[in-house]
């Protein structure tokens, strides 16, 4: 089994809809969660941290971590065609490692 | 101007050939990392490094190595040992404070093997 699950999609979605990506993993002592973005042919980039359980939201970006489920959800209010990317949930326990999903491709349709 | 560069961005090496890839970073954070990115498969770990003139390998390490003798360096070399090197390959480092335990990225090095 794989520390860390994402459904690779592809999800294509019309403007303005909400968006839910979301994570599985196995382990428990997994306290910092990440998403990131990536456009083609560039490197991730951070779009939302959260430290143990809990909601942050940043603009139209929510992200959610249930810890009791271990699951993780990146929602995207408002969707627009420059959210097209591809998004990768990370995560790590206490120490120097991380864990990356394979990524959802999203595509917005004007 | 605070971040991480890599450089080249494309890079062709010939069969048998060693390559280095650069990766400089000013954020004076202390961890560095290399992965590897294939399509379908995610960010595979390579090797990391958490001060300098230390490096641990990570889960693909074989056909790479490594130096950190400058904090802001971790420069990563494409070895002839590497059966199939053509990849997209990352450097992140990582701020280590409190609650906060992030990873950010350079923009990439795509190798391509002729």
């Amino acid at each position: 089994q794989k520390e860390v699950e994402q459904d690779p999609g592809p999800l294509s979605v019309p403007e303005g809809a909400i968006v839910s990506l979301n994570c599985t993993y196995s382990n428990s002592a997994f306290q910092y969660f990440m998403w990131y973005r990536q456009y083609s042919r560039k490197g991730p980039e951070l779009l939302m941290y959260t430290y143990s359980s809990g909601n942050k939201e940043d603009g139209r970006f929510t992200a959610q971590v249930d810890k009791s489920s271990k699951y993780i959800s990146l929602f995207i209010r408002d969707s627009q065609p420059s959210d097209s990317a591809t998004y990768l949930c990370a995560m790590s326990a206490a120490g120097n490692q991380f864990y990356f999903g394979t990524g959802t491709s999203l595509t917005v349709i004007p | 101007d605070g971040g991480i560069t890599q450089s080249p961005k494309y890079l062709f090496r010939k069969e048998g050939q060693n390559v280095t890839l650069s990766c400089e970073q000013n954020l004076n954070h202390d961890a560095m990392y290399w992965y590897r990115q294939d399509p379908g498969q995610g960010l595979r770990l390579i090797y990391y490094s958490q001060i300098v003139n230390d490096f641990q390998k990570g889960d693909i390490a074989e056909g790479y190595s490594v130096s950190r003798e400058k904090k802001e360096s971790f420069p990563l070399t494409v070895t002839s040992a590497q059966k199939n090197p053509t990849a997209f390959y990352l450097c992140a480092s990582k701020v280590t404070s409190g609650i906060y335990n992030e990873q950010f990225f350079g923009p990439g090095t795509r190798l391509t093997v002729l």
